[in-house]
């Protein structure tokens, strides 16, 4: 199965800045989700979404966080104003619509908050 | 709410050696269980999953998954190992009716030649 793409690789950014995390599905799926693993600790799920709405969203996931898919291709994950503890690697997945979904992730986005 | 523990941080084992993933998990409802592994600067390769049906599951590069629901448990194993299959691996679940995967800590596998 392709995954998806994800730009950046890394991203290294001051704190209090915006940042904008790109992802590019490959094939046309139905469900997008984000997931973040901050360094020696385990993946966490931030935020899913689904026919340009979010479906479902961690307690990580405030008002720091925003989602969308403005040209129906990429999905974004923008982070308003970056601060020390959102360094971390974050995943972008992709998956398909009913229980036996799989969900498929991308090479991910290392962000470093300085 | 659904949680997963992965009670190993490592696992090491000799090539050519049987090596078991110990999974345990907790949900409310049905589970749907996975196993990803994770290379060195790469991100999660998806393994094998259990929705329902047969408990042993087969998956990607010879791994295969028993589930037990008496013990809540959802190991990953592999007949006889392979100096390649050192990575961290993470075992997930996701309960019905949602959509966010939780997932384990993760254990490290060390396959020694």
């Amino acid at each position: 199965e392709p995954e998806v793409t994800q730009t950046p690789s890394h991203q290294v950014t001051q704190m209090g800045q915006e940042v904008i995390l790109r992802c590019v599905p490959i094939s046309n799926h139905l469900y997008f989700y984000w997931y973040r693993q901050i360094l020696g600790q385990k993946v966490e799920f931030l935020v899913s979404f689904y026919n340009n709405e979010i479906s479902e969203k961690s307690e990580i996931f405030d008002d720091q966080f925003s989602v969308e898919r403005p040209d129906g291709s990429n999905f974004t994950l923008k982070i308003r104003s970056t601060k020390l503890e959102d360094s971390a690697m974050y995943f972008c997945a992709r998956g398909l619509a009913g229980v036996t979904e799989t969900q498929y992730f991308g090479p991910g986005t290392r962000l470093l908050v300085l | 709410a659904q949680s997963v523990a992965q009670p190993e941080d490592q696992v090491n084992v000799a090539e050519g050696n049987p090596l078991t993933v110990k999974c345990t998990y907790s949900v409310s409802g049905n589970p749907y269980l996975f196993w990803y592994v994770q290379y060195p600067n790469r991100g999660l390769q998806f393994l094998l999953k259990y929705i329902t049906g047969d408990n042993l599951v087969k998956g990607s590069y010879g791994f295969e998954a028993e589930f037990n629901k008496s013990q809540t448990s959802f190991h990953l194993k592999k007949p006889s190992a392979l100096v390649s299959d050192s990575a961290l691996y993470f075992c997930a679940v996701r309960e019905a009716g949602r959509r966010a995967l939780t997932f384990g800590s993760g254990t490290r596998l060390q396959v020694q030649p």
